[in-house]
């Protein structure tokens, strides 16, 4: 069975740093291209970035709103993605999703909340 | 950069009606478009990915019909766990990849 758990949410203040990451199981983790998308209270979805897998390269992408400031990484030895978000803003408040991309973004984790503000 | 917009944002349907959603891209995605069912509290689930293929396990109520700019998702008859928000996302390669659509919420009338 496949599952995405994230971890390192939380409460952080604006201008500060957080990682989140997210732990894979029931799947060859080293095969798929991994992303984040994230969803503020009350609103849609988001995406964030996402990570190639190591045979295309592992480069990544990441949407305009948090570029230069978001990183997202992998550790295939582990099987976890990491994103770490620097100079943390009040509207990256939200759920933050770990998705496993194939034909789709085809599983999610149950996402982690992360809180900006002072 | 390619934009996607949902219409209706709203749709008030009742139970065993037919429900049609439409997703419309700022440019060209070709047939790289996925839909997902997002309930309250939970992770959204995927529907249909490269525009009309049924993800494993999901009923065939579910269809997805369109290319290039203009994308249909049709609820043949809906049922009571139909109701709930539903996205659009484009999948091309035109940066950012992973474009959400603002979502169309189906509730109940």
């Amino acid at each position: 069975e496949v599952q995405l758990v994230e971890s390192g949410g939380g409460l952080v203040q604006p201008g500060r740093s957080l990682r989140l990451s997210c732990t894979a199981s029931g799947f060859t983790f080293g095969d798929y291209a991994m992303s984040w998308v994230r969803q503020a209270p009350g609103k849609g979805l988001e995406w964030v970035g996402f990570i190639r897998s190591k045979a295309y390269g592992g480069t990544t992408e990441y949407a305009a709103s948090v570029k230069g400031r978001f990183t997202i990484s992998r550790d295939d030895s582990k099987s976890i993605a990491y994103l770490q978000m620097n100079s943390l803003k009040t509207e990256d408040t939200a759920v933050y999703y770990c998705t496993r991309e194939s034909i789709a973004v085809d599983y999610w984790g149950q996402g982690t909340l992360v809180t900006v503000s002072s | 950069e390619i934009v996607l917009t949902q219409s209706p944002a709203t749709l008030s349907l009742s139970p065993g009606e037919r429900a049609t959603l439409s997703c419309r891209a700022s440019q060209s995605v070709s047939s790289y478009l996925a839909w997902y069912q997002q309930k309250p509290g939970q992770a959204p689930r995927l529907l249909i990915y490269d525009a009309s293929n049924r993800a494993t396990g999901i009923p065939a109520r579910f269809s997805g019909s369109g290319s290039g700019t203009d994308f249909t998702l049709t609820i043949s008859s809906l049922e009571p766990e139909d109701f709930a928000v539903y996205y659009c996302q484009q999948r091309s390669n035109w940066p950012p990849r992973g474009t959400f659509g603002p979502g169309t919420k189906v509730d109940i009338k």
